[in-house]
């Protein structure tokens, strides 16, 4: 069973839309939680990452949440573009091993 | 340009044949990294490298041989490839293992027929 858990596996919105996706781990001892977007056909690209201290933290019009309690994290899109159509992957560090969801797909359609 | 390139960026080849995917850096990062993405899996780490002349086994490493001489350079070789070893891989770089940032390459789509 994967350590990471992402959902949803694929969504579909219409530009302009909000949306949150979500992650939960098992990995432990926790040191950070990454959030990267993958284009199609290139390679993750970071997006926030957060440690254990850290609530919310943002970039532009992403925002990604931590609960290390509850061990979930979400990534919360806001007035969405056609750009952000990609995959989101949530990566936990712990010990120093990088652990991946399997990824949200995420379209936005006009 | 720095940044990290990986090639070829698409490769076709039959079962049993040996092929050597590419990855250059330029950050001078002492970490270099081998995933593997497959459809409904994360990334899985296949090798690393701390340094040059030194390497370490990931996750799925069996049927991979990697090497690193110099330390922008991280070869990842297919002794003898099969249709298992089909999948999208990926080269990065880092500062550090987990707890600095990984910089990714744009990925080699390997088909074994």
């Amino acid at each position: 069973k994967n350590q990471v858990e992402q959902s949803p596996q694929s969504l579909i919105i219409l530009e302009g839309k909000n949306c949150t996706l979500q992650c939960n781990y098992t990995v432990s001892p926790f040191s950070n939680l990454r959030w990267y977007k993958q284009d199609t056909g290139r390679g993750p690209v970071s997006l926030t990452i957060m440690t254990f201290s850290e609530n919310t933290k943002s970039n532009g019009r992403y925002t990604a949440t931590l609960d290390a309690d509850t061990k979930q994290s979400s990534l919360h899109i806001t007035a969405s573009q056609l750009s952000d159509s990609a995959s989101y992957i949530c990566v936990v560090s712990a010990s120093g091993d990088m652990r991946f969801g399997a990824g949200t797909r995420l379209t936005v359609k006009p | 340009d720095a940044g990290i390139t990986q090639s070829p960026r698409y490769k076709i080849t039959e079962t049993g044949r040996q092929v050597t995917l590419m990855c250059h850096q330029t950050w001078s990062h002492s970490y270099m990294f081998w995933y593997r993405q497959d459809l409904g899996h994360g990334l899985r780490l296949i090798y690393y490298s701390a340094a040059a002349d030194i390497t370490d086994k990931g996750e799925v490493p069996d049927g991979y041989v990697v090497s690193r001489s110099k330390t922008e350079n991280f070869p990842l070789t297919l002794e003898s490839a099969t249709r298992s070893q089909t999948s999208v891989y990926f080269c990065a770089s880092s500062s550090g293992k987990g707890t600095y940032g990984y910089t990714f390459g744009s990925g080699t789509r390997l088909t074994v027929v």
